[in-house]
């Protein structure tokens, strides 16, 4: 089946640790993209890729980090640096060039807590 | 920032009802598109509008936008207690950015 797969679906963080979520997808989309959810809010965009080995950041990068070595995958680390961790996390993919014009296709997201 | 912002943020509605919601966004765009999350899920995408588009339809959900008022609306026609869910609007530009969400209760 073609989709789009986050893992783990559940992810505990002690204070101090970095750690990495992932996503890929079989859907052969260029571009790529993680969303930040805190309960009951919008989605955040944190980074995003448009092509492999290049990506820009989004609204709130400040204590996550990415790479984009493969077309397929595209993890997402949240380091010691980011104070609040604990959120929802969603990653996305469409197609870059016909972006204008067609959609994204969503992970179920990995929900990250602090302990 | 977040490009768009729904309105209401919650409703509350009998099935069979109708539902509107409205987005409002900022800048140009090149096209505008709704998503439905069931709760602690992703994202599912429902419809997508053209900037050079005014209305669309798709089974009960029918969308318009207006660029003039950078503003859209999505009704949900003869709504059932499986329609509860939040919905966003998402804007296309270079990226993808969403807004807060309209959160929707669909009672039996």
């Amino acid at each position: 089946d073609g989709g789009i797969t986050q893992s783990p679906k559940y992810l505990f963080r002690k204070e101090g640790q970095n750690v990495t979520l992932s996503c890929e997808q079989n859907l052969n989309h260029d571009a790529m993209y993680w969303y930040r959810q805190d309960p009951g809010q919008g989605l955040r965009l944190i980074y995003y890729s448009q092509i492999v080995n290049d990506f820009q950041k989004g609204d709130i990068a400040e204590g996550y980090s990415v790479s984009r070595e493969k077309k397929e995958s595209f993890p997402l680390t949240v380091t010691s640096a980011q104070k609040n961790p604990t959120a929802f996390y969603l990653c996305a993919s469409s197609t870059w060039t016909a972006l204008m014009n067609t959609e994204a296709f969503f992970g179920q997201g990995t929900r990250l807590t602090v302990v | 920032s977040q490009q768009g912002e729904e309105d209401p943020q919650a409703l509350s509605i009998q099935e069979g009802e109708n539902a509107t919601m409205n987005c409002s966004y900022k800048t140009s765009i090149n096209n505008l598109q709704w998503y439905r999350q069931n709760s602690g899920r992703g994202l599912v995408h429902l419809i997508l509008i053209r900037s050079n588009e005014r209305e669309k339809h798709s089974g009960r959900l029918r969308v318009t936008l207006d660029t003039s008022k950078k503003s859209s609306s999505l009704l949900i026609t003869a709504s059932r207690a499986a329609d509860t869910a939040s919905y966003f609007c998402a804007t296309a530009g270079n990226m993808l950015t969403f807004g807060g969400g309209t959160r929707l209760m669909v009672k039996p």
